[in-house]
């Protein structure tokens, strides 16, 4: 079946340091993707769509400077947490497919002490 | 807008006991409804979906069926193993699925 690899697992960093995070397609090709955040006994919320060749179209209220997102391949799109602060540590999950049947990464713990 | 409401856990049930996770939805249109399980160290994976009203999804001995009157889309499992042990997510989609809105996820503990 379809195969999400998102990398890293967890992370921890500094305030005021920028953090990338990947999402690969391993077996199949991905021209949409999805991030998604989740935050402590929160629902999981779609942050951007992630379209390849093209800008993301990132959700109300979603910084598009702070949260950089590069889908510059079929398989791979990647997440930028810009000069990250405490109040971005969660949980960073991405997802691709198509149609109903979409796969979703393991997702990203990432901590900003 | 569109939103999925979700029971709280954490759920804690003993084996072969019945379970239960109520979910609810609102949506302007006719949305698709799923159940996504993530296992402990493992990303999520869909466990059922249900594509138009009164459609029953099954999987694993779970099922959910999709009551358009109620817009209730509940999780059901006859009897649980330790291996459910997992967060459930309910979850909507109103276009071709390429966009979901999420529950806030119930954790089940099943123990021997």
């Amino acid at each position: 079946g379809a195969v999400v690899s998102q990398h890293p697992s967890w992370v921890i960093c500094k305030s005021g340091t920028s953090v990338k995070i990947e999402c690969r397609s391993l077996d199949f090709q991905a021209t949409t993707m999805f991030w998604y955040r989740q935050f402590p006994k929160q629902s999981l919320m779609l942050m951007a769509t992630s379209n390849e060749g093209s800008k993301a179209t990132y959700e109300q209220g979603v910084e598009k400077d702070k949260f950089l997102i590069n889908h510059a391949s079929l398989t791979l799109s990647t997440l930028t947490v810009t000069s990250a602060h405490p109040e971005d540590s969660s949980f960073y999950i991405c997802s691709a497919g198509t149609g109903f049947n979409y796969t979703f990464g393991s997702g990203t713990r990432l901590t900003v002490v | 807008g569109d939103s999925v409401t979700q029971m709280e856990g954490p759920v804690t049930l003993s084996e072969e006991a019945f379970l239960t996770i109520n979910c609810t939805y609102t949506a302007t249109g006719y949305p698709s409804l799923f159940w996504y399980v993530q296992y402990p160290g493992e990303g999520l994976q869909l466990l059922l979906k249900a594509t138009k009203a009164d459609d029953k999804g099954s999987n694993k001995g779970f099922e959910a069926t999709y009551r358009k009157e109620t817009t209730s889309f509940h999780l059901e499992k006859g009897s649980v193993q330790v291996s459910d042990s997992a967060v459930y997510f309910c979850a909507l989609s109103m276009n071709t699925g390429n966009q979901f809105y999420f529950g806030t996820g119930t954790s089940l503990t099943v123990i021997p």
